[in-house]
């Protein structure tokens, strides 16, 4: 009975290509995140969406495209994949917080897809 | 530049030692928090830290926040191989704070 899943959990692929990561959480919460994970196990926000709104695009190279269907999905495009681009990507959920603090409680976090690009 | 620093980056001790990691900032968070990840999955929260001064303890796990609400520190008493992992500290920030910031992340290896 997973939280927040994302998949695929492994996705190796060539220089150029379009590839699609998905991610949904069954915790009724109403924001979800994409965050980045690099060789140095350091995590970056790349987005979040609140009710299917984007309220946060942190500085992102445009061939990154994120799409949230409804608030329990929350989808990663990216167009034109860059050896750069290969870390783990975590999909990430957080339900309303206390006095406006949204972070408040804490995020739920998938298990990642590693991208490898070659 | 790093707006959380974790110190140390790496600590591999003996089982039944006792060990502090820090969490230090310059800025103020409106919250922080500790995660504690393993391999091949998501960070996990440990704990959400919120008032300056508060210390809250997991079992042997106690983190507290600084007076200032800049700095954390999470201790470890009498630490076991299962403590092992990768434990992040992360501060909300933002308008609303509607994003969590993470630090470096701190390498614990307890030997048997």
């Amino acid at each position: 009975d997973t939280a927040v899943s994302q998949t695929p959990k492994y996705l190796v692929t060539q220089m150029g290509n379009d590839k699609s990561i998905k991610c949904e959480q069954n915790l009724g919460h109403d924001t979800m995140y994409w965050y980045k994970q690099d060789s140095k196990k350091f995590l970056k926000i790349m987005f979040s969406y609140n009710n299917k709104e984007l309220i946060i695009n942190e500085t992102v190279p445009n061939r990154f495209s994120p799409k949230s269907p409804d608030k329990a999905h929350l989808n990663l495009h990216i167009n034109s994949l860059e050896l750069g681009d290969s870390a783990v990507y975590f999909c990430a959920s957080s339900p309303p917080g206390a006095r406006g603090v949204r972070a408040h409680y804490g995020y739920t976090f998938g298990s990642g897809t590693r991208l490898t690009v070659v | 530049t790093q707006l959380l620093e974790q110190s140390p980056q790496f600590l591999s001790i003996q089982e039944g030692e006792n060990l502090t990691v820090y969490c230090n900032s310059s800025s103020v968070f409106s919250s922080l928090q500790w995660y504690r990840q393993e391999p091949g999955e998501g960070p996990v929260l440990l704990v959400t830290v919120v008032t300056g001064g508060e210390v809250k303890k997991l079992k042997r796990l106690t983190f507290q926040f600084g007076d200032a609400r800049k700095d954390s520190s999470l201790h470890i008493t009498a630490a076991q191989p299962g403590d092992t992992g990768l434990y992040l500290c992360a501060g909300a920030k933002g308008q609303g704070a509607q994003k969590l910031v993470f630090g470096q992340g701190t390498r614990l290896t307890i030997n048997p």
